[in-house]
């Protein structure tokens, strides 16, 4: 059974930085590629960033570009997402998710429960 | 805004048939495939359609997709109290490189 746990979100001042883990399960990770989907409060999906299974590609939505990165621990099966330059807009639960493929054109298919992330004074 | 555009509701009666539409580009749906997924109250959203019309085991066959050029759709037959949800529509997007989403369909089973 494949098995997402996100951890790491939290409250954190404007400008401040923080790095979400996501640990998987129930499936062969480095096969796959990982995506950041993140949710505002009352508002829709909006993309973040996903990786390939080796992380070597990496490709992230214009709101991540310069303050955030994502990056993958194949041996400890766990997927990150470093955040830095927070703005009160970042204030979401960010999902982690596994893809299809490892194709970039590959959509999630399984979804973690969702970490809060929180940006205030 | 977003790239994908959806109603932003729609309803119906137990065991009627709705259909949800999403509306994209050719850089996105016209060139790639769509994806709906089902997001219940509290919870995170589950793959309902992939590649355009694919149901992932476990999915109703109440639940079905279509794309036709720059446009998909989901549609859903014999309504059930069960899918009131949000849904939404994704694609990826070649001239962003990244996934673009609609704005989500609220469903209401009235």
């Amino acid at each position: 059974e494949v098995q997402l746990l996100e951890s790491g979100g939290g409250l954190v001042q404007p400008g401040g930085s923080l790095r979400l883990s996501c640990a998987a399960s129930g499936f062969t990770f480095s096969s796959y590629a990982m995506t950041w989907v993140r949710q505002a409060p009352g508002k829709g999906l909006e993309w973040v960033s996903t990786i390939s299974g080796s992380g070597g590609s990496i490709y992230k939505a214009d709101s991540a570009k310069g303050r955030f990165t994502i990056s993958r621990d194949n041996s400890k099966n766990t997927l990150y997402l470093q955040m830095s330059s927070l703005k009160a807009d970042d204030t979401a639960v960010y999902y982690c998710a596994k893809d299809l493929t490892d194709y970039v054109d590959s959509a999630p298919d399984y979804w973690g429960q969702g970490t809060l992330v929180t940006v205030s004074s | 805004q977003s790239v994908l555009t959806q109603p932003p509701s729609a309803s119906g009666t137990p065991g009627q048939r709705v259909t949800i539409s999403c509306s994209g580009s050719s850089s996105n749906i016209g060139s790639n495939y769509a994806y709906w997924y089902q997001q219940l109250p509290g919870t995170a959203p589950k793959l309902l359609i992939y590649r355009n019309n694919q149901r992932p085991s476990g999915v109703p066959d109440r639940f079905s997709g279509s794309k036709s050029g720059t446009s998909a759709s989901l549609a859903i037959s014999g309504l059930r109290s069960e899918d009131e949800a949000d849904y939404y529509c994704t694609a990826w997007d070649d001239s962003l490189s990244g996934w673009v989403f609609g704005g989500g369909t609220k469903l209401t089973v009235l």
